[in-house]
């Protein structure tokens, strides 16, 4: 594809569920990004993976979040025992020069109920 | 925290006129960014400015940085209605490969 793409758009679950959330960078780029921004809020971080390198995981609010990329390439965020706080858009970037964060996707709106 | 804090929060100009952004840090950087938003959705990647860098442009838009007060503004000349959206600066610290520290966001209306 010619960008980031982020799947699912939406997705309303229920308090105590876990959730997972794809991100699908743009072919060849080695840093990818995952932020969330809530309501009327800036971008907060969440991780950081650069290559080969383990990811910075300093932005993770709590041991209920957790990321993987698997080859290199697609990324996966999972948010087990989802809290209503965790509502917000998961925003995901990629870019091939690190610290760059060029290219974002459109995000995953994420409802907790 | 916060590293880049944009201010006013909040614009509205008519459309035509310029507009004007600011955004403060707090550490010592390597570059400075702006992206823009629209519809609480993905963002755009605008501009990039390095810390050796004193003023960029690019198309309508100006960016300048000063190192000495940490600060940058974004200067968007002639504005149109399609230039409502938020603008966010992000800064990467100058300490090693840091990821980008996004501000809360300028949200512009640009009035037809």
């Amino acid at each position: 594809g010619a960008g980031v793409s982020q799947s699912p758009s939406n997705k309303v679950t229920e308090k105590g569920k876990d959730v997972e959330l794809r991100c699908d960078p743009i072919s060849g780029h080695t840093a990818l990004y995952w932020y969330r921004q809530s309501l009327g809020q800036g971008l907060e971080f969440l991780i950081y993976f650069q290559g080969n390198s383990a990811p910075d995981k300093s932005g993770l609010p709590s041991d209920r979040f957790s990321a993987e990329r698997t080859g290199g390439s697609v990324s996966t965020l999972t948010i087990q025992r989802t809290q209503q706080e965790d509502s917000a858009v998961y925003l995901c970037a990629s870019s091939a020069t690190a610290g760059l964060v060029e290219f974002f996707g459109p995000g995953t709106r994420l409802t907790v109920l | 925290s916060q590293q880049g804090e944009e201010d006013p929060q909040a614009l509205s100009i008519q459309e035509g006129e310029n507009a004007t952004m600011n955004c403060s840090y707090k550490t010592s950087i390597n570059n400075l960014q702006w992206y823009r938003q629209n519809s609480g959705r993905g963002l755009v990647h605008l501009i990039l400015i390095r810390s050796n860098e004193r003023e960029k442009h690019s198309g309508r838009l100006r960016v300048t940085l000063d190192t000495s007060k940490k600060s940058s503004s974004l200067l968007i000349t002639a504005s149109r209605a399609a230039d409502t959206a938020s603008y966010f600066c992000a800064t990467d610290a100058n300490s090693g490969n840091t990821p980008l520290v996004f501000g809360k966001g300028t949200r512009l209306s640009v009035i037809a």
